[in-house]
């Protein structure tokens, strides 16, 4: 079945780097855009960006620029968020999204991973 | 960006009511809505895409209505596992934007 699994929790220091990892199983990876979304603690969820895995062209939202890199390794079907600078309202749970379509109609986020908590603390 | 309102925040109904939920755009997403349920402690899950389509293994007491600026969202009749909270999400623009939420309890 289509699943997309993210890496364990993390807990970083203020300044530091986390890098967040998103394995797709189940369709094929280079075909489908991957997402990422945020929710800090009893908050919304907030999109953070996009990344094309085929071409590896990205388009982040206008408060993460600068700050937020999204990759890809084809050859095991991942998708990499990093987020650097972090700062304690970085603490939240990220998720990866996939961006699906049903024959040429776009279904948005379809399919979505597990979740990976990133705590920022010192 | 597009703004997307939704209402109500939150929301008390009973066993077998009817619910609805709004949605609404601040410019024009022709029908590229969806619907997302969140239970507590797991992930999103999208229920409706493309504002009136039934994603596969979704019980069909939920729909989506609606498109340019004005969305809705029914629960034809509230079962127990169906509390959670309900997200309104846009996709036609960049950057894609979430509704606030409607935390759905039962009475």
């Amino acid at each position: 079945q289509v699943q997309l699994v993210q890496s364990g929790a993390e807990v970083k220091k203020p300044g530091a780097s986390v890098k967040v990892s998103c394995k797709a199983s189940g369709y094929t990876f280079t075909s489908y855009h991957i997402n990422w979304v945020r929710q800090a603690a009893g908050q919304g969820l907030e999109w953070m960006g996009w990344m094309n895995p085929n071409s590896g062209n990205t388009g982040y939202a206008q408060k993460f620029q600068g700050r937020v890199t999204m990759t890809r390794d084809t050859s095991i079907s991942t998708a990499y968020l990093e987020v650097s600078s972090l700062r304690s309202d970085d603490t939240a749970v990220y998720y990866c999204a996939r961006e699906g379509r049903i024959l040429e109609l776009p279904k948005g986020l379809d399919v979505w991973g597990q979740g990976t908590t990133v705590t920022v603390s010192s | 960006d597009v703004q997307m309102t939704q209402s109500p925040s939150s929301l008390s109904a009973s066993v077998g009511d009817r619910v609805t939920i709004t949605c609404q755009a601040s410019q024009d997403i022709n029908k590229y809505l969806n619907w997302h349920q969140q239970k507590p402690g797991k992930a999103p899950k999208v229920l409706i895409y493309a504002a009136s389509n039934l994603e596969t293994g979704v019980p069909s007491r939920f729909s989506g209505s609606g498109s340019g600026t004005d969305f809705t969202f029914t629960i034809s009749s509230l079962q127990p596992e169906d509390i959670a909270t309900y997200y309104c999400q846009q996709y036609e623009i960049l950057p894609y934007t979430f509704g606030q939420g409607t935390k759905l309890e039962i009475k």
